[in-house]
């Protein structure tokens, strides 16, 4: 158990829409990052926010963005899905990010059909 | 730009029997080290971490890694596995003063009975 909850844990959807993941830190845990798993590989740095603010990118289009919120919730927005956004997308999270130790959620699996 | 090479994609084994699974990465600064487990359905969870100090490092649930320097290497063993280790394995890199995790491909341990 890693205090950190996502939901939706499934969802499909269809090529052009838009997707809202959600996740829920433990408290305290100021710093989340969100990372795209493609089945049968690691998972992949999507970014990083730290006290509501974005703090580090990966490879990833301007349409994948994300908001933290001051409850220790936070979102990632995927707009116009394509066929390879198909992937697990973790939330982590950390209360000391120097250590490097984060704590994952379970993922919400994402099926663009 | 920090890489993570994990050697084998598949390592089946035998209960109670040793297993080794091998993590070479590439970086040209000072580098956090990591191992992280995957069961099914699940989001990652943290089995050991190198951050500095002595380069034999313990996890949870009877994992060790070794730090080499000189090989650019984190092998991650285990004396004696048992059915419920049976689950993917990824091992991360992150630089020293960075906010990113870069994850191996994986390894998919199978324990038979």
């Amino acid at each position: 158990e890693t205090g950190v909850t996502q939901s939706p844990t499934h969802l499909i959807k269809t090529r052009g829409q838009q997707v809202t993941l959600r996740c829920s830190s433990q408290s305290g845990h100021n710093t989340v990052s969100w990372y795209q798993q493609a089945l049968g590989q690691g998972p992949q740095f999507i970014f990083q926010y730290y006290r509501e603010e974005e703090n580090g990118r990966g490879n990833f289009p301007p349409r994948f963005s994300g908001l933290q919120f001051p409850n220790y919730s936070s979102e990632l927005n995927v707009n116009a899905l394509e066929l390879d956004d198909s992937a697990l997308y973790l939330c982590a999270s950390t209360f000391n990010s120097d250590t490097g130790e984060l704590f994952f959620g379970e993922g919400s699996r994402l099926t663009v059909l | 730009a920090q890489s993570v090479t994990q050697l084998d994609s598949q390592v089946p084994v035998f209960e109670e029997a040793p297993v080794e699974l091998r993590c070479n990465y590439s970086s040209s600064v000072s580098v956090y080290l990591f191992w992280y487990v995957q069961y099914p359905n699940q989001g990652l969870q943290l089995l050991l971490k190198y951050l500095s100090g002595s380069t034999l490092v313990k996890g949870i649930n009877g994992f060790e890694a070794e730090f080499n320097k000189s090989q650019t290497s984190f092998h991650l063993r285990k004396p004696s596995v048992h059915i419920s280790d049976t689950a993917e394995y990824f091992c991360a890199v992150r630089r020293a003063a960075g906010n990113k995790l870069t994850f191996g491909g994986g390894t998919r341990v199978l324990v038979k009975p």
